[in-house]
């Protein structure tokens, strides 16, 4: 069964801090990798997608990156923000059919950034 | 401005009743899907929509029905064979069905409560 493990499962740091999350995926074929943001109420907005070839890619001050041999993800933060406060979810998207049900959400880090 | 929006933000449903959310896009997407998201899991997949006239089963499509009549709404409805439905429902929509090769757009959600 394709799963999605993040860590942490809730992260405080202070405003200004650096921080990195995790992503530990199982799914297979793997195609690709998603990083969202999602504010409390509102609904995820895509900060990264990688494919299988791609180690690093950047998005302001959020980086991501994709070890596909381990198959783990982190997407770390640069200079926390308070507007930073809020759930990462990591979306693995395996090869099989193409639709909807390819894709596997983790459950999501809700961070907290303190002044 | 071209988005995707759902209304009502908050509803409030008594046992028993049946309560349609709605959900429009005017990005011109051909594939709409519905989420639920329940406090510490994630993202569910209730109904999908690759094409107008045709949608399919996600995991958990057991007390809801959809519709696809027109391309830009995809209308999501909580029947009372829905035994735990309060949670939070959210719309997305991608350019194709082909999902793992498109970015999805979340709508802003809506918050269900059964009283």
């Amino acid at each position: 069964k394709n799963q999605v493990e993040q860590s942490p499962q809730s992260l405080i740091i202070l405003e200004g801090k650096n921080c990195t999350l995790q992503c530990n995926y199982t799914v297979s074929p793997f195609s690709n990798l998603r990083w969202y943001k999602q504010d409390t109420g509102r609904g995820p907005v895509s900060l990264t997608i990688m494919t299988f070839s791609e180690n690093t890619k950047s998005n302001g001050r959020y980086t991501a990156t994709l070890d596909a041999d381990t198959k783990q993800s982190s997407l770390h933060i640069t200079a926390s923000q308070l507007s930073d406060s809020a759930s990462y979810i990591c979306v693995v998207s395996a090869f099989e059919g193409g639709g909807a049900d390819g894709l596997t959400f983790g459950k999501g880090t809700h961070l907290i950034i303190q002044p | 401005d071209g988005g995707i929006t759902q209304s009502p933000k908050y509803l409030f449903r008594k046992e028993g009743q049946n309560v349609t959310l709605s959900c429009e896009q005017n990005l011109n997407h051909d594939a709409m899907y519905w989420y639920r998201q329940d406090p510490g899991q994630g993202l569910r997949l209730i109904y999908y929509s690759q094409i107008v006239n045709d949608f399919q089963k996600g995991d958990i499509a057991e007390g809801y029905s959809v519709s696809r009549e027109k391309k830009e709404s995809f209308p999501l409805t909580v029947t009372s064979a829905q035994k735990n439905p309060t949670a939070f429902y959210l719309c997305a929509s991608s350019r194709s069905g082909q999902v793992i090769y498109n970015e999805q757009f979340f709508g802003p959600g809506t918050r269900l409560t059964v009283l």
